[in-house]
């Protein structure tokens, strides 16, 4: 079975500095994977996601991640966060014999210092 | 794109009564839904899968009985807890594929904050 580990719980970033994300994930063969951001009390949002192809995916908000198979890590990115940005991020991975049941990472609170 | 709504997005009872909560797909059809769980601060746990025209498919551990999934339509799909207690207040969020199917992407609804005192 697939599993995905979030190794940061939290992380505060100053606004203007760089994001970096962890994501690693186990999985026999080629999985999709996803990010996705929820903001307090909500839903949750699809920044980008990975399926096949080019290993460096843009997605929305400025964000971007690459995916490592030899690391088995799905990190996400941003080179200058905003306040906005502050959020919970969860990095998913999907099997593809399981058509669209995902399995979530534990997520990373993002935290923005003024 | 693909839009998911939940209903109600809060929701306050007693103990012992029970509680709907509805997950539409606006803008397309949706045969699966998935149902998933969220206690304060953590991660998201898959609860149930819910088939249009045939029953739920429940993970190991969660009571059918207690979380009754019915998916009327294939916009509709509806989770009924039943004899609510205080443990089961959470955030439940509801999911759905968009129009393109067995790639993993899913649709989330706004979730539903249930509260039983």
């Amino acid at each position: 079975a697939q599993s995905v580990t979030q190794p940061d719980i939290h992380i505060t970033v100053s606004e203007g500095a760089s994001l970096e994300l962890r994501c690693n994930y186990s999985y026999g063969a080629t999985p999709y994977l996803f990010w996705y951001v929820q903001s307090p009390g909500q839903g949750l949002q699809l920044l980008l996601k990975y399926f096949s192809g080019d290993t460096l995916v843009q997605g929305i908000k400025g964000f971007e991640a690459e995916f490592k198979r030899s690391q088995s890590s799905f990190n996400l990115r941003k080179p200058s966060v905003h306040w906005s940005d502050a959020a919970e991020y969860f990095c998913a991975v999907g099997a593809r014999w399981a058509g669209n049941m995902l399995t979530f990472g534990g997520g990373t609170r993002l935290m923005v210092k003024p | 794109g693909a839009v998911v709504s939940q209903h109600p997005s809060r929701v306050i009872c007693k103990s012992g009564t029970s509680v709907k909560i509805e997950c539409r797909s606006l803008d397309f059809q949706a045969t699966t839904m998935f149902w998933y769980r969220q206690f304060p601060k953590q991660s998201l746990m898959l609860m149930a899968t819910s088939n249009e025209g045939s029953k739920a498919t429940y993970e190991q551990g969660v009571e059918k009985d207690k979380f009754l999934i019915n998916h009327a339509s294939l916009t509709l799909s509806t989770l009924t807890v039943t004899s609510a207690h205080p443990e089961d207040s959470s955030f439940y969020i509801c999911s759905a594929p968009g129009t393109a199917p067995n790639t993993g992407e899913l649709f989330f609804g706004e979730g539903s904050r249930l509260t039983v005192l």
